[in-house]
């Protein structure tokens, strides 16, 4: 049974890069596309990207110019940076395994980020 | 505002059917496949419905999917008061190049 756990600060002030990590247990890391997804407070979901066999990466062009999606598969982790932060990307933090036309089926617990100073 | 438009809220009676839908365009649900979301209070999306009309293993037959042109329902027959949830649509952007939401439904069991 894959499972999906994302670490990172729980707090980062405003202008700093973001950086999370998404750890994959239980089941194989490659051949597969792995997202990131967020959630602000009391809001719906918002796609930021994928990665896919540890070099194709997709971004929501609206995040592109401040997000970079990286693989570390001699962990079985992908990670999240996410610069210039503001208090609009207040979010829970999302990391899922996804089939892309076939959906997002495995997705950790999720991280609450906060931005302020 | 969220690509893909769905009613703020829906409701029911146990015991009851009900349908939510999922208004897109043709560069999303008109030219791909629509996936549903469950999200319970407090918890991580779970994948409910994929490729339009599949459930996942263990996702009860009282909860399927349709799509027609550029529109999706989920449509939750059977209503149980653990239904009570967040619902999302998905689907793939041909612009975007990523996945779309809808703006999430929120149902209520009275």
């Amino acid at each position: 049974q894959v499972q999906l756990q994302e670490s990172g600060p729980g707090l980062v002030k405003p202008s700093e890069t973001l950086s999370l990590t998404c750890t994959v247990s239980g089941g194989s890391f490659s051949t597969y596309y792995w997202s990131w997804v967020r959630q602000p407070p009391g809001k719906g979901l918002e796609w930021i990207g994928n990665i896919y066999d540890s070099v194709t990466t997709n971004y929501n062009p609206s995040l592109k110019s401040r997000v970079t999606i990286s693989v570390d598969m001699t962990k079985n982790q992908f990670s999240l940076k996410l610069t210039s932060m503001t208090a609009a990307d207040t979010a829970m933090y999302y990391c899922a395994r996804d089939y892309i036309i076939g959906g997002m089926d495995v997705w950790g617990q999720g991280t609450t980020v906060t931005v302020s100073s | 505002q969220s690509v893909l438009t769905q009613p703020p809220s829906a409701s029911g009676t146990p015991g009851q059917r009900v349908t939510i839908s999922c208004s897109g365009s043709t560069s999303n649900i008109g030219s791909n496949s629509v996936n549903w979301y469950q999200q319970l209070p407090g918890t991580a999306p779970k994948l409910l419905i994929y490729s339009n009309n599949q459930r996942p293993s263990g996702v009860p037959d009282r909860f399927s999917g349709s799509k027609s042109g550029t529109s999706a329902s989920l449509a939750i027959s059977g209503l149980q008061s653990e239904d009570e949830a967040d619902y999302y649509c998905a689907a793939w952007d041909d612009s975007l190049l990523g996945p779309v939401f809808g703006g999430g439904t929120q149902l209520t069991v009275l």
